[in-house]
């Protein structure tokens, strides 16, 4: 059965400090990554995804994560903190490829930024 | 070019009565997908419908939770006889007929159902 595990449930950086969030995943098949954030009380916006080809994804607001087969990861990625990315992340998988799926949710990373 | 549109966005309701939760896909999607969200933690799916079927609904609770999703109209979550752990955050999401798996879902804002 696949898995996804999101090592640390709260994440603290500094205005303009590296932001890592970590996410692994458990699958016999290599799925479809993705990595969504929440706003309160809000829905949830896709940040990126993986589905194949390139391994280092670029998504919205200056994140990436890259997909690592090898160690099964999916870490998100942004250079620089801002106050803006205070929200909380989930990193989804989808095992399956060309056809419905249902998203495997992490238990998510709420990010906290702070002057 | 509106989104997945989902109404009501908070609702109360004592235990005992019925809660119905609507979702209206985006324009030209006609999949849909019900998530729950318990406080402190991720999305746990619990069905997935196309127009007049349920395809999956392998994360439906078996008693007092239905879903449909109509030729005419959204996508209908009812629960029944609501008990307080039924007080959650229920997402929608909508995805094309065809490859929506590999485009991610667009989700809705939610309905945030709290049962006094």
């Amino acid at each position: 059965a696949q898995s996804v595990t999101q090592l640390g449930s709260h994440v603290s950086v500094s205005e303009g400090a590296l932001v890592l969030l970590r996410c692994n995943y458990s699958s016999s098949v290599p799925p479809y990554l993705f990595w969504y954030v929440q706003y309160p009380n809000q829905g949830l916006q896709l940040l990126l995804k993986y589905t194949t080809g390139a391994t280092l994804v670029k998504g919205i607001n200056g994140f990436e994560a890259e997909f690592k087969k090898s160690e099964t990861s999916f870490h998100l990625t942004k250079p620089s903190a801002h106050m803006s990315d205070a929200a909380e992340y989930f990193c989804a998988v989808s095992p399956l490829s060309g056809g419905y799926n249902k998203l495997i949710f992490g238990a998510g990373t709420r990010l906290a930024v702070h002057p | 070019n509106a989104g997945v549109m989902q109404n009501p966005r908070h609702l109360v309701r004592r235990r005992g009565q019925e809660a119905r939760l609507r979702c209206s896909p985006m324009k030209g999607h006609s999949h849909v997908y019900w998530y729950r969200q318990l406080p402190e933690e991720g999305l746990k799916f619990m069905v997935y419908l196309q127009k007049e079927n349920i395809i999956d609904e392998s994360g439906m609770p078996k008693e007092r939770f239905s879903a449909e999703f109509p030729k005419e109209g959204p996508s209908i979550l009812r629960i029944q006889q609501v008990v307080r752990g039924d007080s959650a955050a229920y997402f929608c999401a909508s995805s094309p007929p065809s490859r929506g798996n590999d485009y991610g879902y667009t989700f809705g804002s939610g309905t945030r159902l709290t049962v006094v």
